[in-house]
């Protein structure tokens, strides 16, 4: 089966940029896909097929990923950006996996 | 107002029996796959299953760790989802959600608010 790791946590000064990995074996060549959760609350897509940000979603949240790292990067952190945050890909023999999620932590 | 909202959640026995549903409104229900997602107490997400659309006959898919046990289904005339789950394990406490993927593509833009499973004696 796929396998999404991601890192348990992500400390962040507001103001600051905060960058949450996603690895996986060969995740370069999946469309990876990102959420934010706020406790209590259902996810939220953030950005998907890499990089791209559903409407509403503030400029400051962008992805990338190549080889075997995705990246979601949060510009000018605010207080509000304090969630927890899942990767997630289609896996042909997975089917939809997500990664462990990340809580980030705004310093 | 294009939204979904489950129901039927509760406690149930280890080894009963429980059925979920989502009502869909504010888009065309029957053109689009439907899945099911969950997520345990302060744990991560997990995903449950699928359900394609009439043009793709309805067939369904599984994780493998509710695979044999639970059965997703699909009832067009009140545009709802269903999720049937059977020989429910304490492991299977969660909080469950119906989300949608936009046509063609495999991401959930569209969550309900979910509803909690409670697998105890």
């Amino acid at each position: 089966s796929y396998v999404l790791t991601q890192p348990p946590s992500v400390s962040v000064a507001p103001g600051q940029t905060a960058r949450i990995t996603c690895g996986g074996n060969n995740i370069g060549s999946k469309s990876v896909n990102w959420y934010q959760q706020k406790p209590g609350q259902a996810p939220v897509l953030v950005v998907y097929d890499d990089m791209d940000r559903p409407s509403g979603i503030p400029k400051r949240f962008s992805g990338s990923n190549s080889g075997n790292t995705a990246t979601l990067t949060i510009s000018r952190v605010e207080a509000g950006d304090e969630a927890d945050y899942y990767c997630q890909v289609w896996d042909s023999s997975s089917d939809v996996v997500f990664g462990g999620g990340t809580k980030l932590t705004v310093l | 107002e294009v939204q979904l909202v489950e129901s039927g959640g509760g406690l149930v026995q280890p080894g009963g029996s429980l059925r979920l549903s989502c009502a869909a409104s504010g888009f065309s229900f029957s053109d689009h796959y439907m899945d099911w997602v969950r997520q345990a107490p302060g744990k991560g997400l997990e995903w449950v299953g699928r359900i394609r659309n009439k043009a793709n006959n309805d067939t369904t898919a599984y994780a493998a760790s509710v695979k044999g046990r639970f059965i997703i289904s699909r009832e067009e005339s009140k545009n709802s989802l269903h999720l049937q789950m059977n020989s429910l394990k304490t492991e299977d406490t969660a909080v469950y959600y119906c989300a949608r993927p936009p046509t063609g593509h495999w991401y959930f833009a569209l969550w309900g608010r979910g509803t909690l499973v409670t697998v105890s004696s």
